[in-house]
């Protein structure tokens, strides 16, 4: 089946404009993910939906960034006002969720969609 | 504050032998260890996972080793083959006692991993 996948693959933008990024997650996944990975590093959670719960927020670096999700499907991250740090690769996921908490379900990961801010 | 650590950027092997990567975290709070491999513009692609109540987890050609007290945990590949060259993340999460998000996964660097023909 297919995998997450995300639009667009590149994106160039100048500082100060706004950029919407999309997430189109496996069928069936009711979690949903979004990651930065800037130059050199890891990736840094930034939100997680999941089904009808209120999302998490926590890693939302500032409030010029924004995510949506309708119902179970597409989600998109919107960054407002960009800056030159926003620059970096921004990667979906998406799995199952277990009705058991305990349990850990696989995130699998888009290809990415890479930001440049000039 | 970075609390998985990945200290080696980069690794370079023989085919055939074994290659060995490693993970130290800094969270006692962490129960639950992954390994994603990932490919030049590709999304990283789940390897391996090891829960804190195992020692070692074995997937064919791939072993995770985890050693709570030393809060370092390493990826072996035996036999190494040139499609394993990749960047291998090391990533980890914590258990309920940690505010319930353990889907939240907090990442390493990443080594990359080349072998050799």
């Amino acid at each position: 089946g297919a995998g997450v996948s995300q639009s667009p693959s590149n994106k160039v933008t100048e500082k100060g404009k706004d950029v919407e990024l999309r997430c189109d997650p496996i069928s069936g996944h009711t979690a949903l993910y979004w990651y930065r990975q800037r130059l050199g590093q890891g990736l840094e959670f930034l939100i997680y939906f999941q089904g009808n719960s209120a999302p998490d927020k926590s890693g939302l670096p500032s409030d010029r960034f924004s995510a949506e999700r309708t119902g179970e499907s597409v989600s998109t991250l919107t960054i407002q006002r960009t800056q030159q740090e926003d620059s970096a690769v921004y990667l979906c996921a998406s799995s199952l969720a277990h009705r058991r908490r305990e349990l850990r379900e696989t995130q699998y990961f888009g290809p990415g969609t890479r930001l440049l801010v000039l | 504050d970075q609390q998985v650590k990945q200290n080696s950027p980069s690794l370079s092997v023989q085919e055939g032998r074994i290659s060995i990567l490693n993970c130290d975290y800094t969270n006692s709070m962490f129960d639950y260890f992954l390994w994603y491999k990932k490919y030049p513009a590709e999304g990283p692609t789940f390897l391996i996972s090891i829960s804190s109540i195992k020692d070692k987890n074995e997937d064919g050609r791939f072993t995770v080793f985890l050693n709570k007290s030393a809060k370092h945990l390493s990826l072996h590949i035996v036999p190494s083959q040139p499609g394993d060259s990749a960047v291998y993340f090391c990533a980890a999460s914590g258990g309920l006692n940690s505010g319930g998000s353990n889907y939240k996964l907090t990442f390493g660097k990443g080594t990359l991993l080349t072998v050799n023909p």
